[in-house]
């Protein structure tokens, strides 16, 4: 089993349309992230969280929120979709020190029609 | 905040040859630097990383060096293979992790 697990694999919406992207870890680390990723600009941060009453903005979180409903589990949701936030959704996962870097997910595409 | 740049955005290389891919960063404070490797339909996932209290680390054919005082960090992939083949992301950590933009390595056969 994949240590980061997001779902679904591949979702299209309709705009204005409620969707929620759901990660989900086995690596026991306590720090959780949610990247965007788009054609030459790389991974953007939305949101992260270091614990789970710990919540914290990334650069491009308007238009998302998430959810830590637990140490293992970190969601995100699109509360009305539109069509620029067509993109590749990763979930990555660290350890207090982030010693060993990030592990990621293997991603979310999300379409918006 | 912190702000990485990559070069070059598309690099091909024959099979066999080396391939270098440079990034540099805004922020003196940053102190970690992790390289990713990213294939077709999967995450990035680690290949290596340098610390800024070291200057080189080598992992087999792959290499990183890092340049303080210039705010530059390197990957050196040294006989590449076709398997070599995906998007490379470096970045740069003090309190947030920023990734550059990625550099898509195309190995020929």
């Amino acid at each position: 089993d994949a240590d980061v697990t997001q779902t679904p694999r591949n979702r299209i919406t309709k705009t204005g349309k409620r969707i929620m992207l759901e990660c989900s870890q086995t690596k026991g680390h306590d720090r959780m992230y949610w990247y965007r990723q788009d054609p030459g600009l790389g991974l953007r941060l939305i949101y992260y969280s270091f614990d789970v009453k710990d919540i914290n903005k990334g650069e491009i979180s308007d238009g998302y929120s998430v959810s830590r409903q637990a140490q293992a589990k970190f969601s995100l949701s699109l509360e009305s979709a539109i069509p620029n936030q067509t993109a590749l959704y990763f979930c990555a996962t660290s350890d207090l020190n982030r010693r060993y870097g990030y592990t990621f997910g293997s991603g979310t595409r999300l379409t918006v029609v | 905040g912190e702000n990485v740049e990559q070069h070059p955005s598309t690099l091909s290389v024959q099979e066999g040859d080396s391939a270098v891919i440079k990034c540099t960063y805004s922020d003196s404070a940053s102190n970690y630097f992790p390289w990713y490797k990213q294939e077709l339909g999967k995450g990035p996932q680690l290949i290596i990383d340098i610390r800024s209290n070291v200057g080189e680390k080598k992992d087999q054919r792959i290499a990183v060096t890092l340049n303080k005082t210039a705010k530059h960090f390197s990957l050196h992939i040294t006989e590449t293979q076709p398997e070599d083949s995906a998007v490379y992301f470096c970045a740069a950590k003090d309190d947030d992790m920023r990734f550059g933009a990625g550099t898509r390595l195309t190995v020929k056969p």
